[in-house]
């Protein structure tokens, strides 16, 4: 079956690192890019940025350039989206998504819940 | 406030039609594809439309989606229960260098 499958929620303090996953399954992992998508709790779709597993190019929206990291190691087909210092407006619900031939995302994972709270 | 303009809402019968627009501007729609993805409550976006009017295998053709200058619209029609959702356009944006997203629209089905 292809899939993304992400790791499971997060409750993290406003200071703390987190780092998390999307593994890519049924299909050719290096050969398509990886975007993540942030939701905001009763919010709309605010796009983070990309990676290419296959050479780890990576482009980042303005937006997120800076306040995350994105990676990818292809020898176990996972994607990740890393933070060094959480703050509590980063409580969300965070989306992989494969991107298809055009800036379109064709397969999603079913997404993770970062909530951050002191 | 997002790049692509979207209503908040729209409503309609079950059976009857309904459209979703979505606007934007050259450096957007205006010269890039458009997608459209459907979000079920508590589920995640799944693709509907791309590349302005292509529908992926196993969407049904009551979704179409077309596209004037710089506006899109999403097009539903038969509609069912079953399609109330929130509803998002996407794009590229040349300025931004960033995808771009509508701010969704939420369907309810009377």
């Amino acid at each position: 079956e292809v899939q993304l499958v992400q790791s499971g929620a997060e409750v993290k303090k406003p200071g703390e690192s987190l780092k998390i996953s999307c593994k890519g399954s049924g299909y050719s992992f290096t050969n398509y890019w990886i975007g993540w998508v942030r939701q905001m709790p009763g919010k709309g779709l605010d796009w983070m940025g990309i990676i290419y597993p296959g050479d780890s190019d990576t482009r980042y929206s303005p937006s997120f350039q800076g306040q995350v990291t994105i990676s990818a190691d292809k020898s176990i087909s996972t994607a990740y989206l890393q933070w060094n210092s959480l703050k509590a407006s980063d409580t969300a619900m965070y989306y992989c998504a494969r991107r298809g031939s055009y800036w379109y995302f064709d397969l999603w994972g079913r997404g993770t819940l970062v909530t951050v709270s002191s | 406030q997002s790049v692509l303009t979207q209503p908040p809402s729209v409503s309609a019968a079950p059976g009857q039609k309904v459209t979703i627009s979505c606007s934007g501007s050259n450096s957007n729609i205006g010269n890039n594809y458009v997608s459209w993805y459907q979000q079920l409550p508590g589920t995640a976006p799944k693709l509907l439309i791309y590349d302005n009017t292509e529908r992926p295998s196993g969407i049904p053709d009551r979704f179409s989606g077309s596209k004037s200058g710089t506006s899109a619209t999403l097009a539903i029609t038969g509609l069912q229960t079953g399609d109330e959702a929130d509803y998002y356009c996407g794009t590229w944006d040349s300025s931004l260098s960033a995808v771009v997203f509508g701010g969704g629209t939420k369907l309810t089905v009377l």
